[in-house]
């Protein structure tokens, strides 16, 4: 069984790029959610997936979008990268929405640096 | 809104002592309660959770109980390891929410031989 992968693994843009982060979820796992974690914070919540359509999106500017393909896969974008977007970028995937019935299961992440 | 609040850090033990991170929690309704641990360069991992009122997590010598009255999760373990260094993060999730994630800052524990 595979896990939670994440590419790339790391990254740098400079202010004003888009960027595109991939997060593969684990197999049979429906249910994606992205997460920022800036350095010396807990992550925070960015936006879930369930079955293809947004399921909650936590305090983010539109600039931060996101996709679910029809393989549960999930893609993270940013629009004019600002300097405080420099974090950590974790995908967690899990079932049912992420019911706390079911485990989430977070990937290495993606270190992405803004200059 | 929810919230949550961890001990800061960094804690420092000697091996095979006694381990207690305080975390509380603000939250409407019953959430679920979660400890994750996140190793140097690795993505997070959860070390135990408790879905109700007085229902005690555990695993790998860790646990923590659900204590609603005091809004409690406090995580303890009683002998560390030097394995056991890494970042200790509590977490809160409910339905009201969506059943996101709400993470404390992290608590850093560095365990000496």
């Amino acid at each position: 069984e595979t896990g939670v992968t994440q590419s790339p693994t790391h990254l740098i843009k400079t202010r004003g790029q888009q960027v595109t982060l991939r997060c593969s979820s684990q197999s049979g796992h429906n249910t994606v959610s992205w997460y920022q974690q800036a350095l010396g914070q807990g992550p925070q919540f960015i936006f879930q997936y369930y079955r293809e359509e947004e399921n909650g999106r936590g305090n983010f500017p539109p600039r931060f979008s996101g996709l679910q393909f029809p393989n549960y896969s999930s893609e993270l974008n940013v629009n004019a990268l600002e300097l405080d977007d420099s974090a950590l970028y974790l995908c967690a995937s899990s079932l049912a929405g992420g019911h706390p019935t079911y485990e989430q299961y977070f990937g290495p992440g993606t270190r992405l640096t803004v200059t | 809104g929810n919230s949550v609040t961890q001990m800061e850090g960094p804690v420092t033990l000697s091996e095979e002592a006694f381990l207690t991170i305080n975390c509380t929690y603000t939250a409407t309704g019953y959430p679920s309660l979660f400890w994750y641990v996140q190793y140097p360069g690795e993505g997070l991992q959860l070390l135990l959770k408790a879905t109700k009122a007085d229902d005690k997590g555990s695993n790998k010598g860790f646990e923590a109980t659900y204590r609603k009255e005091t809004t409690s999760f406090h995580l303890e373990k009683g002998s560390v390891q030097v394995s056991d260094s890494a970042v200790y993060f509590c977490a809160l999730s409910d339905l009201v929410s969506s059943y996101k994630l709400i993470f404390g800052s992290g608590t850093r524990l560095l365990v000496r031989p």
